[in-house]
């Protein structure tokens, strides 16, 4: 099955500065990779995804990168706000049996 | 659109009793329900794929005697934790998919806390 890992597990920054969480995957057939935040108690929200056949996608404060050939992608957020600290996931899917993998998680705290 | 209820929001109860919970996509026709399960400080873990219509299939070490799934139309699952004991208390979470409109991406629900005393 899939696996996929993330790093770091903490990220401490200062307010305005930027973020950049990474994640690899292991199955080549995984084709959608979405981002996750999550604060304490409550489901996760999906900030931005990218599908396979795109390199990169910005949304905002908010880009996504994915190299097919490496397996990994990565999220990055610039300008942080106080309000950016919460918990991200990675995660991947196919489109075979649609089951998302996740990551660990990224505990990113933003320092005002 | 893409809404997904779940209910209960929280739960308390004694060991050994059974606890429902249920999960709806009130605005689209979800063809495929995962549920997931999330422990503290911990990522989410997906625990079955539930089909409408048809048997769950469950990820390898989750008991499919202990916990239930019933996905009986395109609206609503159920997942009932039978004989709960303290270790089953945790954050249970489904999401929906709805089929070719949305592709891969999943819906999430508000999830269930579950507290087993």
């Amino acid at each position: 099955g899939e696996n996929v890992e993330q790093h770091p597990s903490t990220l401490s920054v200062q307010e305005g500065d930027s973020a950049v969480i990474k994640c690899t995957y292991s199955d080549s057939a995984s084709n959608y990779f979405p981002w996750y935040k999550q604060e304490l108690g409550k489901r996760p929200q999906l900030i931005i995804d990218i599908r396979s056949n795109v390199g990169e996608k910005k949304d905002q404060r908010i880009a996504v990168t994915l190299n097919k050939t490496a397996k990994h992608f990565s999220l990055h957020i610039t300008e942080t706000q106080p309000e950016d600290s919460a918990v991200y996931f990675c995660a991947a899917s196919n489109s075979n049996d649609y089951k998302l993998s996740f990551g660990a998680g990224t505990t990113v705290t933003v320092r005002a | 659109g893409a809404v997904v209820s779940q209910h209960p929001s929280w739960v308390i109860c004694k060991s050994g009793t059974s606890v429902k919970i249920e999960c709806r996509s009130l605005d689209f026709q979800a063809t495929t329900m995962f549920w997931y399960r999330q422990f503290p400080k911990q990522s989410l873990m997906l625990m079955a794929t539930s089909n409408e219509g048809s048997k769950a299939t469950y990820e390898q070490g989750v008991e499919k005697d202990k916990f239930l799934i019933n996905h009986a139309s395109l609206t609503l699952s159920t997942l009932t934790v039978t004989s709960a004991h303290p270790e089953d208390s945790s954050f249970y979470i489904c999401s929906a998919r709805g089929g070719q409109t949305f592709l891969n991406e999943q819906f999430f629900g508000p999830g269930t806390r579950l507290t087993v005393l």
